[in-house]
């Protein structure tokens, strides 16, 4: 069965630092793009950042420089480091793969439950 | 950036009712775009790729269309269960973006 939990959220004051995890089960990181995507509480969905199977890795311009994505192949896990957090990165988080076709799109096609990020002093 | 812009942002209906939602990219996109579904408290999940073509598992009353700035996901027959948020996401560059959704309410 494929799925994907993820862990480390929870309350952070305003310039602190979080550590988020995503454990896969079911396919291998190694052979997978894997993304975040968050949404503030009552809001709508907006991607965060991809690392590709290639370890290329990418990200929105309203985490770029603050956000580092990376991937451990032995523990098939992928992991957002979230630094200088500020009150507007307040949301859940969700963990997805996400699946390139040949001929271009890509889409999230396995989320996990989603772990919520709340910063606030 | 592309933007991606969903109407209407609501639409209330009936079960057995005809719906269609449109998406709107602020420049060419060709096909490169996917509808999501969300109910409240869960993860969004994968409708269609490719603006038309089903995702394993999701009911034929579902369909999506389009092509180059303008698409459209249509519910043929709402069913009780159909009631929720839906999303549409382009791929065509970074950064990804989603539509701002629109709530299927009964």
């Amino acid at each position: 069965e494929v799925y994907l939990v993820e862990t480390g959220g929870g309350l952070i004051q305003p310039g602190g630092s979080l550590r988020l995890s995503c454990a896969v089960s079911g396919f291998n990181v190694s052979n997978n793009h894997l993304s975040w995507v968050r949404q503030a509480p009552g809001k709508g969905l907006e991607w965060v950042s991809v690392v590709y199977i290639d370890d290329r890795t990418f990200y929105s311009d309203s985490v770029k420089g603050r956000f580092t994505l990376s991937k451990d192949t032995s523990k098939n896990i992928v992991s957002l480091q979230m630094n200088n957090l500020r009150a507007e990165d307040t949301a859940m988080y969700y963990c997805a793969r996400y699946r390139r076709a040949a001929a271009g799109w890509g889409v999230f096609d396995v989320w996990g439950q989603g772990t919520m990020v709340t910063v606030s002093a | 950036d592309i933007q991606m812009t969903q109407s209407p942002s609501s639409v209330s209906a009936s079960v057995g009712d005809r719906v269609t939602i449109t998406c709107r990219a602020s420049q060419g996109i060709d096909t490169w775009l996917a509808w999501y579904q969300q109910k409240p408290g869960k993860a969004p999940n994968l409708l269609i790729y490719g603006a038309s073509t089903l995702q394993s598992g999701v009911p034929s009353r579902f369909s999506g269309g389009g092509s180059g700035t303008d698409f459209t996901l249509t519910i043929t027959s709402l069913q009780p269960e159909d009631f929720a948020i839906y999303y549409c996401q382009q791929s065509k560059s970074f950064p990804l973006t989603f539509g701002g959704g629109t709530k299927v309410e009964i």
